[in-house]
């Protein structure tokens, strides 16, 4: 089956830095990424939508200016958590749209730890 | 918007027992339903969907959903667990007609007693 990977699945970082995340599909082209936060015993939370080669679509209540999206290519997504704080400790997962078949998978997610 | 409710945070269930994962949902529109699994430490991987047609679905590892319009449910089954089976199970709607966002549960954790 078609395959998403992360990187880095695990990143521990100081407060005030900036983490950055990838999302790639490895084996077809993704026009629209998704990336997700799961907080703990809780569902996965939509933060936006990563178009290629446009301005990513951000849900309501998530700042844009603090979690910068970038989708330069049909392959890959990143998500930088800019001035990361401890509250921005989480479970990120992205996942791709593969066009054929118009089904969505996942990447094994990325976990943040902001000290 | 839709919306979905899975009303069991955590079922314990004795292995080779049969087991309902409850999810019902709400739309005013027409919608696809998913049932995704994520093992421990694991990501989401997708078991099982339905999009139209036929509304029992099934899954390659022995667990099926029906999908219930009258009752908006789309409970997951499986008439016999295995240890292996124990993981968090999300069920998901998004809005039929070619891609659209997904709304997840809150999941369920299924624990499969030895």
């Amino acid at each position: 089956g078609a395959v998403v990977s992360q990187h880095p699945s695990r990143v521990i970082c100081k407060s005030g830095t900036s983490v950055k995340i990838e999302c790639r599909s490895l084996d077809f082209q993704a026009t629209t990424m998704f990336w997700y936060r799961q907080f703990p015993k809780k569902s996965l939370m939509l933060m936006a939508t990563s178009n290629e080669g446009s301005k990513a679509t951000y849900e309501q209540g998530v700042e844009k200016d603090k979690f910068l999206i970038n989708h330069a290519s049909l392959t890959l997504s990143t998500l930088t958590v800019t001035s990361a704080h401890p509250e921005d400790s989480s479970f990120y997962i992205c996942s791709a749209i593969r066009t054929v078949g118009n089904e969505q998978f996942f990447g094994p997610g990325t976990r943040l730890t902001v000290l | 918007a839709q919306s979905v409710t899975q009303l069991d945070s955590q079922v314990p269930v004795f292995e080779e027992a049969p087991v309902e994962l409850r999810c019902n949902y709400s739309s005013s529109v027409s919608v696809y339903l998913f049932w995704y699994v994520q093992y421990p430490n694991q990501g989401l991987q997708l078991l099982l969907k339905y999009l139209s047609g036929s509304t029992l679905v099934e899954s390659i590892n022995g667990f099926e959903a029906e999908f219930n319009k009258s009752q908006t449910s789309f409970h997951l089954r499986k008439p016999s667990v295995h240890i292996s089976d124990t993981a968090e199970y999300f069920c998901a709607v998004s809005l039929s007609g070619g891609y659209q966002k997904v709304t997840f549960g809150i999941g369920t954790k299924l624990q499969v007693i030895p």
